[in-house]
């Protein structure tokens, strides 16, 4: 069973402040996601990554930046955080086999509250 | 206007009800089309995948896609408090970056 898990499953934290989201999967995929699920807006892809050190940029990078040294491992960072980036943290992962129908596989996800 | 449209809900029915939940989206070039289920506190996982239009069936779950309407649905048969969840519809033009709708909170009641 492909395992995907994050760093921390409630955070707290000041407006201003650096924060880092972990996740780590284990299944040797070399694709992971990063989303944020708001009510009413599903999931918004934040960035995602094909490679080690590679890194794209999805629809919603404004305030956010990751970072990808390790191919198991894909970080979120908040440089400041804001109470606009309060929200459920969620990572995933897929596989990359040529002519397969690979699904995203998602962590349990970090639900973050900025005070 | 929403790449993907899906009504929230929330949807309550009775056990051995059917469920019927559906989408619309605006992209016509969307090819792969998913449903995913999420209970309370835990991250999405897959139920069903389906590649173009026509209809596809695992247990108590059929998928449907009718891209001419830009139109897909999910149908739930006999319905269990298990199924007691958030679903999400989610498509792709290239099998990789994913847009999903906002997700429908079902209860199913004992």
């Amino acid at each position: 069973d492909v395992k995907v898990t994050q760093s921390s499953r409630y955070l707290v934290k000041r407006t201003g402040e650096k924060v880092f989201l972990e996740c780590v999967q284990d299944m040797d995929h070399e694709n992971m996601f990063w989303y944020r699920q708001d009510p009413g807006l599903g999931l918004r892809l934040i960035y995602f990554s094909y490679d080690v050190k590679m890194k794209e940029k999805g629809d919603i990078p404004e305030g956010y930046s990751v970072s990808r040294e390790k191919k198991e491992r894909f970080s979120l960072i908040l440089e400041s955080a804001s109470t606009n980036q309060t929200s459920m943290y969620l990572c995933a992962s897929r596989g990359d086999r040529a002519g397969s129908q690979e699904t995203q596989y998602f962590g349990p996800g970090t639900r973050l509250l900025v005070l | 206007q929403k790449e993907v449209e899906q009504d929230p809900g929330p949807l309550s029915v009775p056990e051995g009800a059917i469920v019927s939940l559906n989408c619309t989206y605006s992209n016509s070039a969307f090819q792969y089309f998913m449903w995913y289920r999420q209970y309370s506190r835990k991250g999405p996982e897959l139920l069903m995948y389906t590649y173009s239009s026509g209809n596809k069936e695992d247990g108590r779950f059929t998928a449907q896609v009718d891209k001419s309407s830009k139109y897909i649905s999910l149908f739930i048969r006999d319905s269990q408090p298990s199924d007691s969840a958030t679903y999400l519809c989610a498509m792709s033009v290239n099998d990789y970056k994913l847009s999903f709708g906002a997700g429908t909170t079902v209860t199913v009641r004992a």
